[in-house]
């Protein structure tokens, strides 16, 4: 089955330290994204990455940290310059083509990072 | 101002009961989205439209590119359709990004 995947679902860190999240998807799909979500708000843009070894930064990229040597992983570090990195974190991939917004989008299931 | 809004922010109804939520924007757009979040967090596309109309089930979403203005439909509601209903607005600037709105919550009770 074709898909993405998002490991671990829940994180739990103490204040200073840095994590990955790790995000793979097996549908050959050439651009990738991570997303922030915080209660009763939007999905935030933190990092996309178009093609491999290639990204930008998204809306909220400060404190984060991404990656892009395969095209199947795309893995998400949140360091400790992150000041408020409690969130629900969901990675997605589509299609590349124009970058216009008309790609399906598809999520992973999510990681729940709670730093203590 | 968010250039995405969607209303109501939260709607209960009854099994049975056609829901109707609404979006709209405030920007050009090169595409609209509805999507559902689950209880558990998963994201799953339901429709992508630029005109018109699109049908899936009993999920209808419908949008008016003069009005500035989509609303997605669900017909015989039923409580597994609880879930967050998500709008989101393909910008058409070529970088990737998608406006989001802040989405629609949905009990349905049986």
């Amino acid at each position: 089955d074709g898909g993405i995947t998002q490991s671990p679902k829940y994180l739990f860190r103490k204040e200073g330290q840095n994590v990955t999240l790790s995000c793979e998807q097996n549908l050959n799909h050439d651009a990738m994204y991570w997303y922030r979500q915080d209660p009763g708000q939007g999905l935030r843009l933190i990092y996309y990455s178009q093609i491999v070894n290639d990204f930008q930064k998204g809306d909220i990229a400060e404190g984060y940290s991404v990656s892009r040597e395969k095209k199947e992983s795309f893995p998400l570090t949140v360091t400790s310059a992150q000041k408020n990195p409690t969130a629900f974190y969901l990675c997605a991939s589509s299609i590349d083509n124009s970058g216009r917004g008309t790609d399906t989008q598809y999520f992973g299931p999510g990681t729940r990072l709670t730093v203590l | 101002k968010n250039e995405v809004e969607q209303s109501p922010q939260n709607l209960t109804a009854q099994e049975g009961e056609f829901i109707t939520i609404n979006c709209s924007y405030s920007v050009g757009i090169s595409a609209l989205h509805w999507l559902q979040q689950h209880p558990g967090g998963g994201i799953v596309s339901l429709f992508m439209l630029s005109s018109g109309k699109k049908k899936h089930g009993r999920l209808i979403a419908t949008i008016n590119i003069q009005e500035k203005h989509s609303s997605l439909h669900i017909t015989a509601s039923h409580p597994r359709d609880s879930a967050v209903y998500i709008c989101a607005a393909g910008s058409g600037d070529s970088n990737y990004q998608l406006i989001w709105g802040a989405g629609t919550k949905l009990i349905i009770k049986p």
